[in-house]
């Protein structure tokens, strides 16, 4: 019930397209929702989060679409760059935050130019 | 700029050594975190700690261990090193509960461990 799904494992894309990752939860419980980043050999840095009493938060270039009665959300890059190729994970955690998220596995984006 | 600070980026440590991994955050977060990162396994959480002189097991506890002497520094220990803790470990910090509305991870760069 702690688990996070993520697909896909790897995604690429061409640059000016759309990238679009999803991950799934069990545990009700989670009510808060963030996407990480990572670029080669550098700690994930928070990109955008989300709590479920919105259906859709966007910052720039990047959306998460949240459908709490399907359990899922996910990422979209729009207008996808070479920039954008890093490693991506979804997470999830509950009350009490920043004390215990769990990670999906990741997916590797490439873009081409 | 805030920032958590691991002392090594690579590190090359002989089977059944000892291995400290340090990290410093300057952000004042009561939360710190140690996970690896492993291909394919995504980030796996070992210890975490809530406070000074407190720590939590997480997911993977096993042949490591962790010490909070200051609310800044937070060590992982392998006290007998493996060539199956071969990875990526990661530290990372956060607010507390009591401390304000940002609840995301702030996470080092990384140290990557071979145990030969």
């Amino acid at each position: 019930q702690q688990q996070v799904k993520q697909s896909p494992q790897s995604l690429i894309v061409q640059k000016g397209g759309i990238s679009i990752i999803n991950c799934a939860y069990e545990n009700t419980a989670f009510d808060y929702f963030p996407w990480y980043q990572q670029f080669p050999g550098k700690g994930p840095a928070l990109l955008i989060a989300i709590r479920p009493d919105v259906s859709e938060k966007k910052e720039g270039r990047f959306t998460i679409s949240f459908n709490k009665s399907a359990k899922q959300f996910s990422l979209h890059i729009m207008d996808s760059q070479p920039g954008d190729s890093a490693t991506y994970f979804c997470a999830a955690s509950m009350f009490p935050y920043g004390q215990n998220f769990v990670f999906g596995p990741g997916t590797r984006l490439s873009v081409l130019p | 700029d805030v920032k958590v600070t691991q002392s090594s980026r690579y590190l090359v440590k002989r089977t059944g050594e000892k291995v400290f991994l340090e990290c410093v955050q300057d952000m004042d977060h009561e939360n710190m975190f140690w996970y690896r990162q492993d291909p394919g396994l995504g980030l796996r959480l070992i210890y975490f700690s809530y406070d000074v002189k407190m720590k939590e097991k997480g997911d993977i506890p096993e042949g490591y261990s962790v010490s909070r002497e200051k609310k800044e520094r937070f060590s992982l220990i392998l006290e007998s090193a493996s060539t199956n803790q071969t990875s990526m470990y990661l530290c990372a910090s956060s607010l507390g509960e009591g401390q304000n509305a940002n609840y995301g991870y702030t996470f080092g760069s990384g140290t990557r461990l071979t145990v030969v």
